[in-house]
């Protein structure tokens, strides 16, 4: 297992467009979490799901925001009418139940730049 | 979840002790300290948690303060390669429910 991978590394689109990113945890970590970072801020979280179910969403996550888990293994995040100040760095990450080994393990992120 | 807050940032001579200090006044019993680094255009790395206890481990050590109200992750030989954005984070677990809460982290510059 080569850790959490999250594609793609960037994405550039125009305001009013629809983009899905995917992350593909550490296959034996049963949780995964969407985090969203933005220039010079540490990340905020967005949601998180054990297995397919999506526990919590975080206020930050709009109607235009909505993310899926369908068989409790990769996850998408789909941003609709992207808007400028959606542009981040959308970071996924995965872990055990209890946290141990280190709590979360992060993928590199996707870059998005809305245009 | 416990806020934290940290310098915005932090400058230390290669080869010294890095010394970072993270405020969590407000953090709950059961909320772990965790450290995590980030290096430019890369996900955050695990360092290092705990709850009461100092820990260390092959990167660094933890220093918590007995009220708990405080930490300081210590580096103790500084390389180049960690110039990085260190962020305190507080986690939660409790009845299944588990969530990082980060700051707005510490910028440490190594200087060679």
């Amino acid at each position: 297992d080569t850790g959490v991978s999250q594609n793609p590394r960037h994405k550039i689109t125009k305001r009013g467009q629809n983009v899905t990113f995917r992350c593909d945890p550490i296959s034996e970590h049963n949780r995964l979490y969407w985090y969203r970072q933005t220039l010079g801020q540490g990340p905020e979280f967005l949601t998180y799901f054990q297995n397919e179910a999506q526990l919590e969403k975080s206020r930050l996550l709009s109607d235009r925001f909505s993310a899926e888990r369908p068989k409790g293994s990769f996850s998408t995040l789909e941003i609709q009418r992207t808007e400028q100040g959606d542009s981040a760095m959308y970071l996924c990450a995965s872990s055990f139940p209890d946290a141990r080994g280190g709590g979360y393990t992060f993928g590199s992120g996707t870059r998005l730049t809305v245009v | 979840d416990a806020k934290t807050t940290q310098p915005p940032s932090m400058d230390c001579a290669e080869g010294r002790a890095a010394n970072l200090p993270c405020n969590h006044s407000t953090i709950s019993g059961n909320e772990y300290v965790y450290w995590y680094r980030q290096i430019h255009s890369q996900g955050p790395q695990y360092i290092i948690h705990g709850l009461k206890n100092n820990e260390t481990n092959e990167m660094a050590s933890l220093i918590i303060t007995e009220d708990r109200k405080s930490s300081t992750l210590i580096l103790p030989h500084a390389t180049l390669r960690d110039t990085a954005v260190y962020y305190c984070a507080s986690l939660v677990l409790s009845g299944g429910y588990q969530k990082v809460t980060f700051g707005i982290g510490t910028k440490l510059q190594v200087i060679p």
